[in-house]
């Protein structure tokens, strides 16, 4: 079974520049996570997707970041634009209908310079 | 105080030696409970979920305490590849339910 993708690996960028994050969750899994991982610190949730739906997004920085799922399958997060502060890896997970199990991507490296 | 608290560590331990982390949460809501396991650079995995009655994993064991609020595992027999972080994480909510991670625990298994 294929696992959780995730591209790019790596991106190094400006302040103030935008970047995107591409996920494609396991195939059948109903529910889409972004998570940002700072050095240190364990995954802080930024948006939850059941299906197309957003079901939590009460930690994503609304005014510079946006995440879409739109056919219910796979899911891009943006930023824009991006802060010094948003160094990190950005890690997607799918798990079923009920969510319990969480299946992690490699995760995306941003520097921010 | 955040919601889901762990002892961030590290641990430095020897190679045969018994560990144990714990880990608290603050929402008496929580629903259901695991630890994660994140290598280096890498993404977490799920090491187990964690049941009310205990539940045991070759040389893991979780435990939940519902009343007195906190989750905690056990290693025995530490082998250096269990050098890791051990992140706890709580589910709560049903449906539209919400996963907090905890910081995490950072374990050094030394031959």
């Amino acid at each position: 079974e294929a696992g959780v993708a995730q591209s790019p690996r790596y991106k190094i960028i400006e302040k103030r520049q935008s970047v995107a994050f591409w996920c494609n969750p396991i195939s059948g899994h109903a529910t889409l996570y972004w998570y940002q991982q700072i050095l240190g610190q364990g995954p802080k949730l930024l948006i939850q997707f059941q299906n197309n739906g957003v079901v939590d997004d009460s930690q994503l920085p609304k005014d510079r970041f946006s995440a879409e799922r739109l056919k219910g399958v796979d899911s891009t997060l943006k930023i824009q634009p991006a802060k010094l502060e948003d160094s990190a890896v950005y890690l997607c997970a799918s798990g079923g209908q009920g969510g319990d199990t969480q299946y992690f991507g490699p995760g995306t490296r941003l520097t921010v310079l | 105080r955040k919601e889901v608290e762990q002892d961030p560590g590290p641990f430095n331990v020897p190679e045969g030696a018994t560990v144990a982390f714990n880990c608290t949460y603050s929402n008496s809501a929580s629903q259901s409970f695991f630890w994660y396991r994140q290598d280096c650079r890498k993404e977490p995995k799920l090491l187990m979920s964690v049941y009310s009655s205990g539940n045991e994993d070759g040389r893991f064991t979780a435990q939940l305490n519902r009343a007195s609020q906190y989750i905690s595992l056990l290693i025995r027999d530490s082998k250096l590849s269990d050098s890791a972080t051990y992140l706890c994480v709580v589910n709560r909510g049903t449906g539209g339910f919400k996963t907090i991670f905890g910081a995490g625990t950072r374990l050094f298994v030394k031959a």
